[in-house]
């Protein structure tokens, strides 16, 4: 069984440009989340799909952070513009809904 | 929301020795999970263990949910042991991101 795909692997952005992420769950997974992770921390949610709807992005910074599941598959995460702290590698993950999640190998972002 | 509290932050071991990380919960939670996270950043599930005890060859894990606590369990370690194990669980209702320890990083020494 494939896992949960992500694109890039890394990238490199000055500040104020802007990115975005992909990312692909395990087939059926109706539940995609994002998480940030800033070195030598724990990951933190994002946001959480259910299908193509939000469950919670309730520490999404929206000003500058979007993210959409247009057709409750694939997901993007974008940042725009980007700053310093946004230095992190950006996890995605996905669950058959309510049960163990699995992550995907991340996207390392480094902003100069 | 919750609070996630890893013990020990750090440990050092030599090859073959045993060792037990400790995950604490500020409140109850429905789903918790213990990761191992590889030098190259990618989260490796261990175990999904919301409640009792589960063994997977040299590694088990054990949650008191009354008690808000979890241990993960490493016998004869193995330099290819070495990195961060995390314990993340989430309270439960529709909202169900985990929120994430900060980690145990655990050396093997050959």
């Amino acid at each position: 069984e494939a896992g949960v795909a992500q694109s890039p692997r890394y990238k490199i952005i000055e500040k104020r440009q802007s990115v975005a992420f992909w990312c692909n769950p395990i087939s059926g997974h109706a539940t995609l989340y994002w998480y940030q992770q800033i070195l030598g921390q724990g990951p933190k949610l994002l946001i959480q799909f259910q299908n193509n709807g939000v469950v919670d992005d309730s520490q999404l910074p929206k000003d500058r952070f979007s993210a959409e599941r247009l057709k409750g598959v694939d997901s993007t995460l974008k940042i725009q513009p980007a700053k310093l702290e946004d230095s992190a590698v950006y996890l995605c993950a996905s669950t058959i809904t309510y049960n163990e999640q699995f992550f995907g190998p991340g996207t390392r972002l480094t902003v100069l | 929301g919750i609070q996630v509290e890893q013990s020990p932050p750090d440990l050092i071991l030599q090859e073959g020795a045993n060792s037990t990380l400790r995950c604490n919960f500020s409140d109850s939670v429905n789903n918790l999970q213990w990761f191992h996270q590889n030098p190259w950043g990618q989260l490796i599930n261990l175990f999904y263990i919301p409640s009792g005890t589960k063994q997977n060859g040299r590694l088990s894990a054990t949650t008191v949910a009354t008690e808000r606590y979890s241990l993960l369990y490493i016998s004869s370690s193995q330099t290819t042991d070495s990195g961060v194990y995390f314990c993340a669980g989430h309270p439960g209702g529709g909202a169900d991101g985990l929120t994430f320890g900060k980690g145990t990083h655990l050396i093997i020494q050959p």
